[in-house]
């Protein structure tokens, strides 16, 4: 157990649904990340925080996908309108430092779009 | 377009054995490197950490980094069946993210 938690840790939705998943980051942490993984893949940058703001979003993050960090502590992840091509494995990491290069991932969420 | 390659595997060696693992980079800027571990179904977890040339020794792993080829392995010595699992490499440049390769598949037979 890293310190990072997420939930839920499984959500199965149907297409079309919206979803929200929470990330609570090791409590010192000021820097905030999501990824998304599928299978056979390496984990792929979704968006990062350094405290509330949020500085980079990848073009892997569409507009159906919008991503928070009030008070710069816990973070949540939604997903409007889901698609089939949404079923990942969607990991929040969390890191702190200057150089705050190493990242402590929670245990993921699984989600399902039937 | 900022790459990890890595070869997937499946990389089978038997107990006892050292399995070595490697990892190449595109991007000259990268600053820092890591090798996590994942097993089936969860979620990565960190081993090791290199930031410059060389090699760095933690307990039965090796991490050993080349810049100039930008190139990056692991080594697992006295490979156990319990470190059966993908191992991802990621490389890390100030003011982004990780960026992860595929992962290799290790398989430790007993």
């Amino acid at each position: 157990d890293t310190g990072v938690s997420q939930d839920p840790r499984h959500k199965i939705t149907k297409r079309g649904q919206n979803v929200t998943f929470r990330c609570d980051p090791i409590s010192e942490h000021n820097r905030l990340y999501w990824y998304r993984q599928t299978l056979g893949q390496g984990p792929e940058f979704l968006t990062y925080f350094q405290n509330e703001a949020q500085l980079e979003k990848s073009r892997l993050l569409s507009d159906r996908f919008s991503a928070e960090r009030p008070k710069g502590s816990f973070s949540t992840l939604e997903i409007q309108r889901t698609e089939q091509g949404d079923s990942a494995m969607y990991l929040c990491a969390s890191s702190f430092g200057v150089l705050a290069d190493t990242q402590y991932f929670g245990p993921g969420t699984r989600l399902t779009v039937l | 377009q900022k790459e990890v390659e890595q070869n997937s595997g499946p990389l089978s060696v038997p107990e006892g054995a050292i399995a070595s693992l490697n990892c190449t980079y595109s991007d000259r800027g990268s600053q820092s490197f890591f090798w996590y571990r994942q097993y089936s179904g969860k979620s990565p977890e960190l081993i090791m950490s290199i930031y410059s040339n060389g090699d760095k020794e933690d307990g039965r792993f090796t991490a050993q980094l080349n810049k100039a080829s930008q190139y990056v392995s692991l080594l697992i010595r006295d490979s156990q069946p319990s470190d059966s699992a993908t191992y991802l490499c990621a490389a890390y440049q100030a003011g982004t993210a990780l960026i992860f390769g595929k992962g290799t598949t290790l398989s430790v037979s007993s």
